[in-house]
Parts: C-alpha cells; structure tokens; sequence
C-alpha cells in the first residue's frame, strides 16, 4: 500500500544536540512538506519541497534545516538552534503536477521531546 | 497572505444529531480548493471531504457535506447523526490553483457525547 512513514514515533533531544525525523512517502508525489503542531494548536509549515534538489522556507524555518535528494525521501533536522523543539511533527506529500485539488497525504507523525 | 479562519475553538455534539463546524477564509484568487481534515486522538490527519470553488454543487461524502458560499468565502462543513467516532480535531484548509502549498486553520476541537 502507498503511504508515508514517518519515523520515530518518538524522539528525545538532549540540550545542544541536532536530531533528524525521517520522511519516506511511495506515492510518487512531487512535493512534501513538514509541518510543526504544538498542543492544542494547528499547523504550521517549516519546510517544503516541490522538486528533489529544491526546497522553500515555510513560516516556522528557523532552527530547522531539510534536504531532498531524492523524490521519495525529505528530512528534517531539527538543530540545536531551536529552543523550543518541544512538538508533534507531520510530514506530508501532494501530487503537484495532476491537478491543484489533491490532497495532501500525511505521516503519522513524530512526537520530539526535549531531555 | 491567505488566512483560513475557524471561529469555533470547541463544540460538543449528541451522539445521532448533526452539527457544523464554520471555516471561513480570506482570497482574492478565483481558482483554488478547499478541504476538511480530521485529526483524532491517534494524531494522524484524515482527509473528511474536498470542494473545488469553480463548483457551484457542495460536496458531500456520506455523513460528511459541505455548504460552500464562494461570495461569502465560507465552507462549513456538516457531519450528520454524529458517531462517538467523530470525535477530533477538524481542520479546515485551502489550496491555490497555482500553489503548492496549503493553508490551515486553526482547527475545532469536536466532541460527541454519548
């Protein structure tokens, strides 16, 4: 079945320490996104890609960094320069190119949490 | 900047009756779409129901129906005899024609009771 896999389900950081979520989608979607939700909140988007070799800064960017080497795959870092890393994490995918009402597909998310 | 807006932070619904959530946005674009999306306790997000804005018909997906107001720019969507099942997190978000990024609400926290 086609899907996002997101992983870890769970992820702890230490103080001053970068750690990376993983985002693996086989729906041969040409963009992805990550997106931050704190508790009780909605989303908002730190990262997206449209192309492999390419991607945009969102409205939360700062303190994150991603790449997209490969269409199927787009890591987030989450760097020591983020200091409140503390938040549920989805990634997401949408075809790009097949017409504008596809929906974006999501993972099932990371829970990070800081030690 | 688009903005997508949800007045209701939380609603409670008895279980069998109908209820719905408000959305309304902000554009000045006449090509776009617009979604709902559940989010239940598990945390994955669901997609509930999409409506492209060059169709006057609502859509509608079982329980699930929208009423979609373009000059208003107002998408409701209404869940009928609401199931214990449908509690969530409900967002509401809109696309661009053009864009490939989505804009979401701030979402309704949706609670039926027994």
């Amino acid at each position: 079945d086609g899907g996002i896999t997101q992983s870890p389900k769970y992820l702890f950081r230490k103080e001053g320490q970068n750690v990376t979520l993983s985002c693996e989608q086989n729906l041969n979607h040409d963009a992805m996104y990550w997106y931050r939700q704190d508790p009780g909140q909605g989303l908002r988007l730190i990262y997206y890609s449209q192309i492999v070799n390419d991607f945009q800064k969102g409205d939360i960017a700062e303190g994150y960094s991603v790449s997209r080497e490969k269409k199927e795959s787009f890591p987030l870092t989450v760097t020591s320069a983020q200091k409140n890393p503390t938040a549920f994490y989805l990634c997401a995918s949408s075809a790009s190119s097949t017409g504008r009402n596809q929906p974006q597909h999501f993972g099932d998310g990371t829970r990070l949490s800081i030690l | 900047a688009q903005t997508v807006t949800q007045s209701q932070p939380e609603m409670s619904v008895q279980e069998a009756e109908t209820v719905t959530l408000s959305c309304t946005y902000d554009t000045s674009e006449s090509n776009y779409y617009l979604f709902w999306y559940k989010q239940p306790p598990s945390r994955q997000m669901i997609l509930v129901i999409r409506q492209e804005a060059y169709k006057q018909q609502n859509a509608t997906e079982n329980r699930f129906s929208v009423n979609f107001q373009k000059a208003a720019k107002s998408f409701s969507l209404k869940i009928s005899d609401s199931q214990l099942g449908d509690t969530a997190m409900y967002f509401c978000a809109f696309r661009y024609n053009y864009g490939q990024n989505f804009v979401f609400g701030p979402g309704t926290r949706l609670s039926v009771l027994p």
